[in-house]
């Protein structure tokens, strides 16, 4: 199946830096990406829908000018946790379907990033 | 947006099928069930969509009611790496592709 990669996979800042976590679809091309988080023991909560070329798409209660996504190939999308504070500390996962011809309907996730602010 | 709705968590014994059932009753014509899990620390993994027909691939069968307010999800012969959240997501219509909205899913717990 197809496959996608996020990097870091685990990542410890301290409070009031940003951080990049990227996500790669490494054999077939993405138009839209999407960015969840995930909080212990709970389920995965959409943030935003990650677009190619063009502005993200936010979920209801997300501050976009924290969470800075930018989706600018075909193949690549980096979420930025700017100003990280503890209560930021989370899993962040990402997700993409093929576009065009390759799209069978699935969603392919990445194997996510852990993020832990001090 | 149609919501799903699961048993919090469900016990197997390894060897046998698992059951996995969901209710999708406000499920609107063009939507799509998808079945995701979560083994613990990882990202999701797909494990079967389907729309009105029953379907089946090398992971397991989804069974759909006529009616298409529920569904269930079959693991024929449950192994202790099934153990996982189990989760059942209709997709929702956006303008940019269909997002997955997740739900608390099901606990199965695959037992020896």
């Amino acid at each position: 199946g197809a496959v996608v990669s996020q990097h870091p996979s685990r990542v410890i800042c301290k409070s009031g830096t940003s951080v990049k976590i990227e996500c790669r679809s490494l054999d077939f091309q993405a138009t839209t990406m999407f960015w969840y988080r995930q909080f212990p023991k709970q389920s995965l909560m959409l943030m935003a829908t990650s677009n190619e070329g063009s502005k993200a798409t936010y979920e209801q209660g997300v501050e976009k000018d924290k969470f800075l996504i930018n989706h600018a190939s075909l193949t690549l999308s980096t979420l930025t946790v700017t100003s990280a504070h503890p209560e930021d500390s989370s899993f962040y996962i990402c997700s993409a379907r093929a576009s065009g011809a390759k799209n069978t309907g699935e969603l392919f996730f990445g194997e996510g990033s852990r993020l832990t602010v001090l | 947006d149609a919501k799903t709705t699961q048993p919090p968590s469900m016990d197997c014994a390894e060897g046998r099928a698992a059951n996995l059932p969901c209710n999708h009753s406000t499920i609107s014509g063009n939507e799509y069930v998808y079945w995701y899990r979560q083994i613990h620390s990882q990202g999701p993994q797909y494990i079967i969509h389907g729309l009105k027909n029953n379907e089946t691939n090398e992971m397991a069968s989804l069974i759909i009611t006529e009616d298409r307010k529920s569904s269930t999800l079959i693991l024929p012969h449950a192994t202790l790496r099934d153990t996982a959240v189990y989760y059942c997501i209709v997709r929702v219509p956006s303008s940019y592709g269909n997002k997955l909205v997740f739900g608390a899913g099901t606990i199965l717990r695959v037992k020896s």
